[in-house]
């Protein structure tokens, strides 16, 4: 079974703060991606990688950078923390071609 | 513009009997379809899935239809049982490209005892 990890369950954070959320998966996976879920919004797409140092925008990339140095980890940064990126950020690998995404459990982070 | 929709927030079944979950879509690019369920405090895992050339996938209790000229989906759950109480995601993805998945906004299916 494929494992997408996410460093943290639960963050806390301020307003301006540079935040970092961390992925890792462990299946040698082409595709991750990062989502957002917001009640009466399902899951919307931030940005995704097709490889290493590749990345594209997704359908709200606005206030979000990714890094993929590496292909096991994917990593989503909030520059300047908002108030309204408060939310619940979830993780997803994928093999390529037309194979289900795996996601992490998610982390439920709040910008206070 | 919501390319994916399902109409229903909520939905409550008796344990046993047959739950139905839709999904109407309206890119007629989307040739993948997928069915994901979440429990809360945890991602969403991988439930079923049909290509756009077949019309009918099905795996143990759990069935997925499709109507390709009514762009709609449907995911048939019989006999449910109180551990399909989840929020029921559908998600499509277009021909092409790295597989991006658009996703509804979710159904929470209640099964009661």
């Amino acid at each position: 079974d494929v494992k997408v990890t996410q460093s943290s369950r639960y963050l806390v954070k301020r307003t301006g703060e540079k935040v970092f959320l961390e992925c890792v998966q462990d299946m040698d996976h082409e595709n991750m991606f990062w989502y957002r879920q917001d009640p009466g919004l399902g899951l919307r797409l931030i940005y995704f990688s097709y490889d290493v140092k590749m990345k594209e925008k997704g359908d709200i990339p606005e206030g979000y950078s990714v890094s993929r140095e590496k292909k096991e980890r994917f990593s989503l940064i909030l520059e300047s923390a908002s108030t309204n990126q408060t939310s619940m950020y979830l993780c997803a690998a994928q093999p390529g071609g037309n194979q289900p995404q795996h996601f992490g459990d998610g982390t439920r982070l709040s910008i206070l | 513009d919501q390319q994916v929709k399902q109409n229903s927030p909520s939905l409550s079944v008796q344990e046993g009997r047959i739950s139905i979950l839709n999904c109407d879509y309206t890119n007629s690019m989307f040739d993948y379809f997928l069915w994901y369920k979440k429990y809360p405090a945890e991602g969403p895992t991988f439930l079923i899935s049909i290509s756009s050339i077949k019309d009918k996938n099905e795996d143990g209790r759990f069935t997925v239809f499709l109507n390709k000229s009514a762009k709609h989906l449907s995911l048939h759950i019989v006999p449910s049982q109180p551990g399909d109480s989840a929020v029921y995601f559908c998600a499509a993805s277009a021909k092409g490209g790295a597989q991006k998945l658009v996703f509804g906004q979710g159904t929470r299916l209640t099964i009661n005892p």
